[in-house]
């Protein structure tokens, strides 16, 4: 149990183009999801919290504009990369707590995000 | 500011040979410390979460203990499939901060 979905898995656009990320909680519901980007050899770096039904919280530092956040359902947080330039390709991980009997937050599988 | 520290960066052990990695925290109201291990192009996987000093957890080969200063991951006469990245993480009000990590290889 307690599974996050992302999709897609890798994804290659062309500068200039929007690019859309999803993360789904299978088995589970997720008031809050946390998004993350991870540069090659580093450490994940959270970039926002995303809150069901409200506006998501940004990490100083990242351009809500170019990070659009849309939390619609409890089972689904969605990540669009607007106006895509080579600087933006990373790895883009999602989580989730399950809930507090949990103990701990799951991940995502991430995305491959390279843009040309 | 909340910092999360993890040492060695690099560790290769042969396969068998014990040894344990670090994590070093400063955080205001620690609510839970967790470790993850993650494989190259994929999301970390949830290993364990401590919350108190003195608290150990246990999982194969794998043990994590917290002090009220660090953690420690022991790992038991590992095997080449323990080879990954081990990622510590804490948390205090809301989200979680992690470490750079420990890029951990076993040889064969």
């Amino acid at each position: 149990g307690a599974v996050v979905s992302q999709h897609p898995s890798w994804v290659i656009c062309k500068s200039g183009t929007s690019v859309k990320i999803e993360c789904r909680s299978l088995d589970f519901q997720a008031t809050t999801m946390f998004w993350y980007r991870q540069f090659p050899k580093q450490s994940l770096m959270l970039m926002a919290t995303s809150n069901e039904g409200s506006k998501a919280t940004y990490e100083q530092g990242v351009e809500k504009d170019k990070f659009l956040i849309n939390h619609a359902s409890l089972t689904l947080s969605t990540l669009t990369v607007t106006s895509a330039h080579p600087e933006d390709s990373s790895f883009y991980i999602c989580s989730a707590s399950p809930g507090a009997l949990w103990g701990g937050y799951t991940f995502g599988s991430g995305t491959r995000l390279t843009v040309v | 500011e909340d910092q999360v520290t993890q040492s060695p960066e690099a560790l290769r052990l042969q396969e068998g040979e014990s040894s344990s990695l670090n994590c070093s925290y400063t955080v205001s109201g620690l609510r839970g410390l967790f470790w993850y291990r993650q494989d190259p192009g994929k999301g970390p996987e949830f290993l364990f979460t401590l919350y108190s000093a003195g608290e150990e957890k246990e999982k194969e080969r794998l043990k994590a203990t917290l002090t009220k200063k660090e953690s420690f991951l022991h790992i038991t006469a590992p095997k080449p499939e323990d080879s990954a990245t081990y990622l510590c993480a804490v948390q205090a009000f809301g989200d979680m901060r992690f470490g750079a990590g420990t890029r951990l290889t076993v040889k064969p």
